[in-house]
């Protein structure tokens, strides 16, 4: 079993949709958590922490279910700049400070 | 502040050959990692680095893999000899020291390795 795991996608949605990814963590030791958003071909860069009284960032909401070792990332309005890989990540708990990144899913916003 | 800078961009090399990668962390970081990723298995931690010490390298495929980090501003990913399912793409990324692990990473731009 993945450690991290989330849906491949691809989300195909409209300019202005909102979509909601998920993702489940194997560790219930796990600390941390994040999304970040991975383009074509580039790095991944860091989209928004993940805590445990869910948090937002404008069209950007993360929310945290340490009961069902499960996150999720919900994105409203969605713009066609949206378009690209979203990585749920997971630091696993002390001692250890790599993080995990699960497979990411894709999304496609289309005009 | 230049952000994480790797070397090559793109190396393209043929099997048996010696390959070696390079990392500039940013300036203050005491965390460095390399991952390396495929479109099979996403995104894998190899080694990481604290303070120039290597912490955790269970990543590591094999004995055809090393990694040094002689000093906090560099680090070197070296594959010998190369084979065909090394291609890939191997990050660099490196976060500050603090008393949790909330800090994200900065990755750098990647080297796109091909072993022909």
């Amino acid at each position: 079993r993945k450690e991290v795991e989330q849906d491949p996608g691809p989300f195909n949605v409209p300019e202005g949709a909102t979509v909601a990814f998920n993702c489940t963590y194997s560790n219930s030791a796990s600390q941390s958590f994040f999304w970040y958003r991975q383009d074509c071909r580039k790095e991944p860069k860091l989209l928004m922490s993940v805590y445990s009284s869910g948090n937002e960032d404008g069209r950007f909401t993360a929310q945290l279910n340490r009961a069902s070792q499960y996150i999720s990332l919900l994105i409203r309005d969605s713009k066609l700049s949206d378009s690209a890989t979203y990585l749920c990540v997971v630091n696993e708990g002390t001692g250890r400070r790599a993080l995990t990144f699960g497979s990411g899913t894709r999304l496609q916003v289309q005009p | 502040d230049a952000g994480v800078i790797q070397s090559p961009r793109h190396e393209v090399t043929e099997m048996g050959q010696e390959v070696t990668l390079r990392c500039k962390p940013i300036s203050g970081h005491d965390y460095l990692f390399w991952y390396r990723q495929t479109m099979m298995r996403g995104l894998e931690l190899l080694i990481y680095f604290n303070n120039n010490v290597p912490i955790d390298d269970s990543g590591m495929p094999e004995d055809r893999f090393s990694a040094k980090m002689p000093n906090a501003s560099f680090s070197t990913l070296k594959i010998q000899p190369s084979e065909p399912r090394d291609s890939a793409v191997y990050f660099c990324a490196s976060r500050q020291q603090d008393g949790t692990a909330n800090y994200g990473y900065t990755f750098g731009s990647g080297t796109r390795l091909t072993v022909v």
